[in-house]
């Protein structure tokens, strides 16, 4: 198992538009075009927005997008509002021996 | 409606052994890999182990590589975690979860329940 690298911390202010990233490897997200996304509310169980890099599963929002170049994936959460602060997790298959690769989290706050 | 429940959460002594279940329904469990994952108070997700349909794939975190089991029981509808010589760093919120293999989301989880490692 591997890990990616993620930003602690963003913020942004409600109607703006902020992007996460998620930095891996030639061993995970930059050979396999399987990334997701999930978003994790304080005491909640975490919630997946994005996968395949930029697919949104039915009932999200469409203010969540993904993207991908090289080893690093993005989320771009665009007008910003109070409910989508909350914990941002990446995760790409790694391989078989790595199996799993997961980011530590970006902790969006809404000013 | 589709379901995981856990279960067996607790306080146990450093040393001690403890045994998660994770219950599942609305859907086939054998027809999906499984795995675990734990939350330490404040911090992130771990991803700690992946079982696949039968028992022919098992991976583990290395963290826990040795010290914990993961099994299922497909005409229970179960999947397991035997966790072993528990250690403080293990207290957490572990969560069960269901892969999906063709596009490697998590796309169900449990509620999770809570370890607790301390004398």
């Amino acid at each position: 198992q591997s890990a990616l690298t993620q930003p602690a911390s963003v913020s942004g202010s409600p109607g703006q538009s902020i992007t996460f990233s998620c930095t891996g490897t030639t061993s995970d997200v930059g050979t396999y075009n399987l990334v997701s996304w999930y978003q994790q509310h304080p005491g909640k169980v975490p919630k997946l927005i994005i996968y395949e890099g930029s697919k949104r599963p039915s009932g999200v929002s469409l203010r969540f997008s993904g993207s991908k170049s090289g080893n690093t994936a993005s989320l771009t959460v665009s007008g910003l509002q109070a409910e989508d602060e909350a914990t941002y997790y990446c995760c790409s298959y790694g391989g078989v021996t790595a199996h799993v690769a997961f980011g530590g989290g970006t902790k969006l706050t809404v000013l | 409606q589709v379901h995981l429940v856990e279960s067996g959460g607790g306080l146990v002594k450093p040393g001690g052994s403890l045994r998660l279940s994770c219950a599942a329904s609305g859907f086939n469990l054998s027809d999906h890999r499984m795995t675990w994952f734990r939350q330490s108070p404040g911090k992130g997700l771990e991803w700690i182990s992946s079982i696949a349909y039968g028992v022919t794939s098992i991976i583990y975190a290395d963290s826990v590589k040795g010290r914990f089991t993961i099994s299922r029981d497909n005409a229970k509808t179960s999947l397991y975690l035997q966790m072993n010589s528990l250690r403080a760093e293990d207290t957490a919120v572990y969560y069960c979860a269901r892969l999906n293999w063709d596009d490697f989301t998590f796309d169900l989880w449990g509620q999770g329940t809570l370890v607790t490692v301390s004398s």
